[in-house]
């Protein structure tokens, strides 16, 4: 077993649609939750970041985080062709010299149809 | 952007020869990484530095070695290139949870 899964899509989906995106972990030492986009020849872009189990909103973008059902999520409303690209999870234990290195999920690549 | 340089963006090698990739950071953030990606696989941890000299493999290191001496740079040598090692090479680096990345090194190696 992987120890992030990520359903790789592709995912398309109308403008102005409620997106939801998943990852499942199996590391129970995992505290920091990120979310990156991806645009196409580009590098990864930090768009959320969670400490820990709960919920984080900015904008349009809400990240969720369930310790204890090793699930996390990020939904974005009302999308918009600008945020078609390939979203990755990725996540890290954080204690420890080696801790912070981040464990990536292989990417949903979403396409926002106008 | 953070402050991230990766140099060079695009490298055509040849097979067998050596070749280093740098990262130059202006964030002063402890932890410097070098990930790989490549379709089908994502990113993948090549190496990563936790401090000046202090540095760790990761899970595809096999070929590669890293240095930093100082907190800036982080340099990833490919000691012999070989046509596997074609990919796109992501420097990141943090201070804690949140990682910021650079624009990618795109290297061919023929």
């Amino acid at each position: 077993q992987k120890e992030v899964e990520q359903d790789p899509g592709p995912l398309s989906v109308p403008e102005g649609a409620i997106v939801s995106l998943n990852c499942t972990y199996s590391n129970s030492a995992f505290q920091y939750f990120m979310w990156y986009r991806q645009y196409s020849r580009k590098g990864p872009e930090l768009l959320m970041y969670t400490y820990s189990s709960g919920n984080k909103e900015d904008g349009r973008f809400t990240a969720q985080v369930d310790k204890s059902s090793k699930y996390i999520s990020l939904f974005i409303r009302d999308s918009q062709p600008s945020d078609s690209a390939t979203y990755l999870c990725a996540m890290s234990a954080g204690s420890g010299a080696g801790s912070y290195q981040l464990t990536f999920g292989k990417g949903t690549k979403l396409s926002v149809i106008p | 952007d953070a402050g991230i340089t990766q140099s060079p963006r695009h490298k055509v090698t040849e097979t067998g020869t050596p070749v280093t990739l740098r990262c130059h950071q202006t964030e002063n953030h402890r932890y410097m990484y070098w990930y790989r990606q490549d379709p089908g696989h994502g990113l993948r941890l090549i190496h990563y530095s936790y401090g000046v000299k202090d540095t760790d493999k990761g899970e595809v290191s096999d070929g590669y070695s890293v240095s930093r001496s100082k907190t800036e740079d982080f340099l990833l040598t490919l000691e012999s290139a070989t046509s596997s090692q074609t990919s796109v090479y992501f420097c990141a680096i943090s201070d804690m949870g949140e990682a910021f990345f650079g624009q990618g090194t795109r290297l061919t190696v023929v």
